[in-house]
Formats: structure tokens, sequence, C-alpha cells
């Protein structure tokens, strides 16, 4: 199992471009998230899906969009980039909702917006 | 509200020296209780969990916590630590909602 796949690795924008971060798992998990992680402030919850069709809104979710057309992949839209979406952003997965606390991250997403 | 604090940004412990990463909680209900381990350019590993039941729970790579409710705390603790586990290590609980709170990090670093 590969588990949980991210790209790009890293990325650098200007502001107001739109990219798509690609997520992939390979476990057949039902809970995906993406998580932005700043210095100095953990992770925060952007978006969240408890299967194919089904997403909602964490904690951060301005300036992000997702869709989840199918079980393996969940990927995160930033639709008009701000140098405040400067981040490293994680994907996560777990078997279901009920076992959402224990995830398996990704690798990350260096983004960087100029 | 509900949060986590890990009081120490850094931690710098020699190498086969003891180890204790603090964590507070601020939680209305019996928490879910973790610790996740973040290692250089990695994405995070769940290293151990507290549900219910023995205070003291064990996780992977010699690592264990204790959860005091009396103290609100589940501190992380390894008695010999090795450079492998130069990292960051996230402590974090779980909601009503299935989401997990966590803390910002304590960044653990090795001297030879």
């Amino acid at each position: 199992n590969a588990g949980v796949t991210q790209t790009p690795k890293f990325q650098v924008l200007k502001t107001g471009q739109s990219m798509t971060l690609q997520c992939a798992q390979d476990m057949n998990h039902e809970y995906m998230s993406w998580y932005r992680q700043d210095p100095g402030m953990g992770l925060r919850l952007i978006h969240y899906s408890v299967g194919a069709g089904i997403t909602d809104q964490g904690e951060v979710p301005n300036g992000y969009n997702v869709s989840r057309s199918t079980t393996e992949d969940f990927p995160l839209r930033l639709l008009s980039a701000a140098p405040s979406q400067t981040s490293v952003y994680f994907c996560a997965s777990s078997y279901s909702s009920i076992s959402s606390y224990e995830q398996y991250f990704g690798p990350g997403t260096r983004l960087t917006v100029t | 509200a509900q949060s986590v604090t890990q009081p120490d940004i850094h931690i710098t412990v020699s190498e086969g020296a003891s180890l204790e990463l603090r964590c507070n909680y601020s939680y209305g209900a019996t928490p879910y209780l973790f610790w996740y381990v973040q290692s250089p350019g990695q994405g995070l590993q769940l290293l151990l969990k507290y549900f219910s039941g023995d205070t003291l729970v064990q996780g992977i790579k010699g690592f264990e916590a204790e959860f005091k409710r009396s103290q609100s705390s589940f501190n992380l603790r390894k008695p010999s630590v090795h450079w492998s586990d130069a990292a960051e290590y996230f402590c974090a609980v779980g909601d009503s909602n299935y989401q997990l709170i966590w803390g910002a990090g304590t960044k653990l670093i090795i001297k030879p």
C-alpha cells in the first residue's frame, strides 16, 4: 500500500493564481481531511469528507474548495491564491468518521504564494 | 472552549537521557487524547492514544504517556532518547464531532 499520497511536494504561486493540491489513498478509508500547518499554530482543519459525495467545512475553509467524487481521491482547490495561504498542507485519512481521531497522513505539500 | 496547550516550543535533550513532553488540555467531558510525531519532512504518525481505562498508555517507538485527570495533563515520556527521536511532537484531544483539536507542537532536539 502506498498509504496517503500528495502531489506536488512543493509549489510556488503568484497571488490570484488557482491550483489544485492532489490527495489519494489506497486504504479504502471513508474519512479524509485537509489540514494546514503554520508555525506555532499546530494543525487547522480546512475541509473534511466522511465518504464519497459528502464534504464539510472545518475550522478555516475560506479560500478553499473540495470535492469527493471517489473514495480514493480528495483534491483541495485554491480558488485565488493569497499570501496568507502560504503554508504546509497535509491530507489525512482514516477508516471512518468514528475512527477519525486515528489518522494516516500524507507527506505534505509546501505552498508559497508570492 | 476546548483547547490543547503544549507549553514548550523546543526541548533539547542529550542522547540517552530521559524525556518528558508536557501537554495540558481543556475539555468538558472525558477526553480522548493522542500524541502524534512528525519527523522532518514527513507527515504525522500516531504514537499513542488514550480512550479510557489504564491511565498509563504505551505507544510505538518506546513512548508512553500518562493521563492525569486532576491536572488535565497527558504528558509524553521516554526513558532513553535516541537521535532518531528528533522530531516535532503534537498532542491532540478528540472532540464530540470526531475532530481533533491540536496543540501547537514541541520540537525535540537531541544533543549527541
